[in-house]
């Protein structure tokens, strides 16, 4: 079985503040998701990395998978109000299934 | 892109009742779809996995007979709580991968169940 695990759990910061979440296994992952949710909807995908070592920025986000695809970041920089929500890394299981190993989740509050 | 549809949003029911749950792909096909359930400020827990055509995939700890599944088309999965209980209260989330293994899942916004 395939295990995510994601850290911090909770994390409440200022605005402007910089911050990482990051997301750990013993298992290599073909692929590695990010997801964001808000409150009362589905979350919505921020990024996929999938080769070792790849580096993504989205903004103010920057997405890092491992080299060896076992693990995971997503560095915020300058935190604003509007990132507050759920975060959420998720591992695609290889050839032969849809299905995604989530993480626990890091809910993140950014106080104005 | 592609968008997930799921509805109710919001329903509340009396105990002993059952609820459907539709999650439908708008604008793609969808042979498989994934429901979960949620607890407040925790992450999603898959529940199972719903095959087009064939019987739905439950994971440990899911009683199938109470949490019947449907996916009786390519763009059209439903789950059904059967003769709920208020510890079945909980948001109930939809998703679909819309390309081969191991791309993105496309979710629905979610329903809110709420039994009395």
């Amino acid at each position: 079985t395939q295990l995510l695990e994601q850290s911090p759990q909770f994390l409440s910061i200022q605005e402007g503040e910089n911050l990482t979440v990051y997301c750990n296994s013993s298992s290599v992952f073909s692929s590695l998701q990010w997801y964001r949710q808000e409150p009362g909807e589905g979350p919505v995908l921020l990024v996929t990395v999938v080769t070792g070592g790849e580096v993504k920025k989205l903004k103010r986000l920057t997405f890092q998978f491992g080299d060896a695809r076992k693990d995971s970041s997503l560095h915020i920089t300058a935190a604003q109000p509007g990132d507050t929500g759920l975060y959420l890394c998720a591992g695609g299981g290889g050839a032969g299934s849809y299905q995604l190993t989530f993480g626990k989740g890091t809910k993140l509050s950014v106080i104005p | 892109g592609a968008v997930v549809s799921q509805h109710p949003s919001r329903v509340i029911c009396k105990s002993g009742t059952s609820v459907k749950i539709e999650c439908r792909s708008l604008d793609f096909q969808a042979t498989t779809m994934f429901w979960y359930r949620q607890f407040p400020k925790q992450s999603l827990m898959l529940m199972a996995t719903s095959n087009e055509g064939s019987k739905a995939t439950y994971e440990q700890g899911v009683e199938k007979d109470k949490f019947l599944i449907n996916h009786a088309s390519l763009t059209l999965s439903t789950l059904t709580v059967t003769s709920a209980h208020p510890e079945d209260s909980s948001f109930y989330i939809c998703s679909a991968p819309n390309g081969g293994y191991n791309s993105p899942l496309h979710f629905g916004n979610g329903t809110r169940l709420t039994v009395t």
